[in-house]
This record gives structure tokens, C-alpha cells and sequence, in this order.
């Protein structure tokens, strides 16, 4: 079966970095995306990975292993705004979307 | 502005009661999709459509249906709604569904509909 692994909670303090952590097995490989959701709120796109290695945006950087079936996504300088829950999912062979169950992130002052 | 509409944002009905949750979308989009979010679970698509008459089913599709008539516009039907379809609802689209990566595959999520059926 395809299956994405993903931390269930995390707590950083304000200021500091956080790696979330995602493990996939999926039925081919066509991307790996992370959205942020707030609670209450509609899920919004951060990054984006089909080759190996980090991109970076701003604040934020992805990673991607596909030989380890491995991504994390970085946050460094922690704001109280980003205290929300990281979505991690795969685009398989059939171009469809795997979906972790994501990843509270708690920031603390 | 670009968007993705969902209405009703709040529902409470009884079992058995057909309801509809609709969804629109004003990017011309191709691709849409219907996801239901549960505490523990990640999203769960229950049916998605490549383009205008074309629907198929997710991995969560009994219960619902769909229709896709026109592009913008992508109905969930729940004909008999029972408790366990109390949910977080989601409708998103993307440009397509398609390979590579130049911005036209990002799904633009609605703002949610929570259902909860009595």
C-alpha cells in the first residue's frame, strides 16, 4: 500500500529552527509538496520537490532523498505565526496526490 | 480575485437527508477535487475530474457523488448522508493534473465546509 509517515506533533520555541520529517512508500514518484494549514483554515502550497536535494524559500526549505523516500522541511527563525500543521504529500504514477497526516507544529515563546 | 468557493462553510443535518456541497472555481482550472480531512487522518480524496464530464473515483467514494457539467462548477452530492460522513470538507483545483512542475500543478484549496450529520 502507499503510506506517507509523518511526525504527529513538534514544539520549537519562538526564534529558533525545526526539521518536520517525512517518510513516503507510494506507487511511483512524480513530486513532493508541503502545505501549511492553519487550524480552521484551507491548506496553502510551501514548496515543491522532484529532484533531489534543498530548495529554499526564504524562511523555508525543503529537501528531498528519493533513493531514502525522505523529505524534511526546515522553518528557521520560528515566528508564532507558523504555529500551524505541515502537510507533507506525493504525487504517485497516476499523477494523484498521497497525503500524510500531518504535522502540528507548537511554538512557544 | 483567484479563487476557490465552497458553500455551505457550516452544515448540521439528520441521516438521510440529501445535501449538496458546492464548489467553484474562477481560474479556468481543468483539475478539481473533493477531500474529506478527519482528526488523525490526512486529506482523503473521495472524487476528482480531469476535465469537463470527466469524474473518477477517489479512495473514500461511497456514499458521495459528483457531476462535473461545466468547468468552473464541481458539485458533492451526499444522497443519503450518515454519521460517519461527518467531516471536514475540502474542494480544491489545479490547472491540470499533468506532469512537470511550472506552477500549474499546485491544488488552491476552498475555505472548507464542516458537515455534521445527527
Amino acid at each position: 500500500g502507499q503510506n506517507i509517515d509523518q511526525p504527529t506533533e513538534m514544539t520549537a520555541t519562538e526564534g529558533a529552527i525545526v526539521q518536520i520529517n517525512c517518510t513516503y512508500q507510494t506507487s511511483g514518484f512524480n513530486g513532493l509538496f508541503w502545505y501549511q494549514q492553519h487550524a480552521g483554515e484551507a491548506p496553502t502550497f510551501l514548496s515543491y520537490n522532484v529532484l533531489d536535494g534543498l530548495e529554499e524559500k526564504g524562511r523555508f526549505s525543503s529537501f528531498l532523498s528519493r533513493s531514502k523516500g525522505y523529505s524534511y522541511l526546515l522553518l528557521k527563525e520560528l515566528q508564532m505565526k507558523d504555529s500551524a500543521s505541515y502537510l507533507c504529500a506525493v504525487r504517485d504514477s497516476n499523477y494523484q496526490l498521497i497525503w500524510g497526516a500531518g504535522t502540528k507544529l507548537i511554538i512557544k515563546p | 480575485e483567484a479563487q476557490v468557493t465552497q458553500n455551505p462553510r457550516y452544515l448540521i443535518t439528520v441521516t438521510g437527508k440529501k445535501l449538496t456541497v458546492t464548489c467553484s472555481q474562477n481560474m479556468n482550472h481543468e483539475y478539481m477535487s473533493w477531500y474529506r480531512q478527519d482528526p488523525g487522518l490526512g486529506l482523503r480524496q473521495i472524487y476528482y475530474s480531469m476535465n469537463v464530464e470527466v469524474t473518477d473515483k477517489g479512495d473514500v467514494p461511497e456514499g458521495y457523488k459528483v457531476s462535473r457539467k461545466e468547468k468552473r462548477n464541481f458539485p458533492l452530492i451526499l444522497e443519503s448522508p450518515s454519521p460517519n460522513q461527518t467531516s471536514l470538507y475540502f474542494c480544491a483545483s489545479s490547472s491540470t493534473a499533468g506532469t512537470g512542475f511550472s506552477g500549474a500543478n499546485v491544488l488552491t484549496f476552498g475555505a472548507g465546509s464542516r458537515l455534521t450529520v445527527l
